[in-house]
């Protein structure tokens, strides 16, 4: 089936310094979502991308959708302490028909040191 | 507009019993699907409810059961409790295809 991989796992980063992670598939998908969950929280929507090839900024965060259709990325720029959290790739396949539903990566974990 | 809204926030119920979950979602969101997630399986995905309907399910054994009711609030019920199921039960709700919103989730704790 349609799995999401998701590099790196974790990030221990600076204050400061610009963040980039990416989700990748052997599988083509529609769309591409980015969530950030807070410990105890659900997952949050940041950016959703919906076209090969979509540039998206949402403040610091800009995401993009891989012109292959099969990967996306996530940049945070000058990362600040409330950037940490777990940030997950969604994404619905490309036949996306009522019998599939969403399929989330494992998700990276983002810790910003002071 | 208000978000997607769980409870309870959180619950402890032990091993055999049973329990049930409420999601309200977004209004205008008729579809509601909902999750468990746990640190080591990550977003595993339930069932998914459109419009009163069960339009995909995930590979949760048959304890796990669910409902949407007219005005899309949905519920979900795990009945014969195991340790197991001590998880983050997450409900996201959306409209058509596109984004899915997340609630808070119920945290559940088996004893």
């Amino acid at each position: 089936g349609q799995q999401l991989n998701q590099s790196p796992q974790s990030m221990f980063i600076q204050e400061g310094e610009d963040v980039s992670m990416n989700c990748t598939s052997s599988s083509i998908f529609n769309t591409w979502l980015w969530y950030k969950q807070e410990p105890g929280e659900g997952p949050v929507l940041l950016i959703a991308l919906y076209k090969a090839g979509e540039l998206t900024s949402n403040g610091r965060l800009t995401a993009q959708f891989g012109i292959t259709r099969k990967d996306s990325f996530l940049n945070i720029s000058a990362s600040i302490p409330s950037d940490v959290g777990i940030y997950f790739c969604a994404s619905l396949p490309r036949d996306g028909n009522y019998g599939q539903n969403f399929v989330f990566g494992p998700g990276t974990r983002l810790s910003v040191l002071p | 507009k208000a978000g997607v809204t769980q409870t309870p926030r959180y619950l402890i119920k032990t091993r055999g019993q049973q329990v049930t979950l409420s999601c309200s979602p977004i209004s205008g969101h008729r579809s509601v699907s909902w999750y468990q997630q746990t640190p080591g399986q990550g977003l595993q995905f339930l069932f998914e409810y459109f419009s009163e309907t069960q339009r995909n399910k995930g590979n949760f054994p048959g304890r796990f059961s669910g409902r949407q009711f007219s005005n899309s609030r949905s519920e979900m019920n795990v009945s014969t409790l195991e340790l197991g199921d001590s998880a983050l039960y997450l409900c996201a709700s959306s409209f058509g295809r596109r984004e899915q919103y997340f609630g808070p989730g119920t945290r559940l704790t088996v004893t």
